[in-house]
C-alpha cells in the first residue's frame, strides 16, 4: 500500500531560527513529490514539485530535497517567519501519469514558530 | 484570478438531510476531485473527474455522488447525511499531466448532528 509518513508530527522554533521536515515514501512506482503548506482554516497551497530526477528546489525561503533512492524528501525553513506556522503536508504521485487520482498525502507536519 | 471556488464555508446538518457542496474552478482545468480531511489523516480523496461527463469513485466514496456537467462546476452531493461524515471537505483542480500544480479550494467544514 502506497503511503507518506511525516516527522515530526509537531515543533515549535524560535522566529529566526531554521528547520528541516522530513517526508519517507512507499509509492510505487513514484512520479513526483510535492509539498503543501496549509494555514490554518485555509486550503492547502503549493510549495514545490519535483519529479524523479529532481534532488532539490527552492521557493524563497523553503528549500526541498529529494532523495530518490532512499525515498525520502525534506523541506527545510529559513529564518522562520510567525507567518510559516501552518501545517506542511508532503504529498507524493505515483506514475505512471501522476494524476491527480493517484496522490497520496502525509498527515502533514504542524509547525509553530514563537516570538 | 478566483481559483477554486467553494461554498458554502460551513454548514451543519442533521442526520439523514441530504445537501450539496459547490465547487467551481475558473482556469479551465481538466481535472477536479473532492477530498475530505480528518484529524491525524491525510487528505482522502472521496471521486474525481478528468473532464466533462466523466467522474470515478476515489479512496472513501460511499454516501457521496458527484457529477461534472460542464469544466467549471464539480458538486458533491451527501444523500443522506451521517456524523460520520462531520469533516472538512475540500475540492481541487489541476491540469492534466505529470507534475501540474494542485489548486485547492478554502475549504467547506461539515458537522452532521
Amino acid at each position: 500500500k502506497n503511503q507518506v509518513e511525516q516527522s515530526p508530527q509537531s515543533l515549535i522554533i524560535l522566529e529566526g531560527k531554521n528547520c528541516t521536515l522530513q517526508c519517507n515514501y512507499t509509492v510505487s512506482p513514484f512520479s513526483n513529490l510535492r509539498w503543501y503548506k496549509q494555514d490554518t482554516g485555509r486550503g492547502p497551497v503549493s510549495l514545490t514539485i519535483m519529479t524523479f530526477s529532481e534532488n532539490t528546489k527552492s521557493n524563497g525561503r523553503y528549500t526541498a530535497t529529494l532523495d530518490a533512492d532512499t525515498k525520502q524528501s525534506s523541506l527545510h525553513i529559513t529564518a522562520s517567519q510567525l507567518s510559516d506556522s501552518a501545517s506542511y503536508i508532503c504529498v507524493v504521485s505515483a506514475a505512471p501519469t501522476g494524476g491527480g487520482n493517484k496522490l497520496t498525502f502525509g498527515t502533514g507536519t504542524q509547525l509553530k514558530v514563537e516570538l | 484570478n478566483a481559483g477554486v471556488t467553494q461554498t458554502p464555508k460551513f454548514q451543519v446538518l442533521k442526520t439523514g438531510q441530504s445537501m450539496t457542496l459547490q465547487c467551481a474552478q475558473d482556469m479551465n482545468h481538466e481535472y477536479m476531485s473532492w477530498y475530505r480531511q480528518d484529524p491525524g489523516m491525510g487528505l482522502r480523496l472521496i471521486h474525481y473527474s478528468v473532464g466533462a461527463g466523466i467522474t470515478d469513485q476515489g479512496e472513501v466514496p460511499n454516501g457521496y455522488n458527484v457529477s461534472r456537467s460542464t469544466t467549471e462546476d464539480f458538486p458533491l452531493r451527501l444523500l443522506s447525511a451521517a456524523p460520520s461524515q462531520t469533516s472538512v471537505y475540500f475540492c481541487a483542480s489541476m491540469r492534466s499531466g505529470q507534475g501540474n500544480t494542485i489548486y485547492f479550494g478554502e475549504g467547506s467544514w461539515l458537522t452532521v448532528v
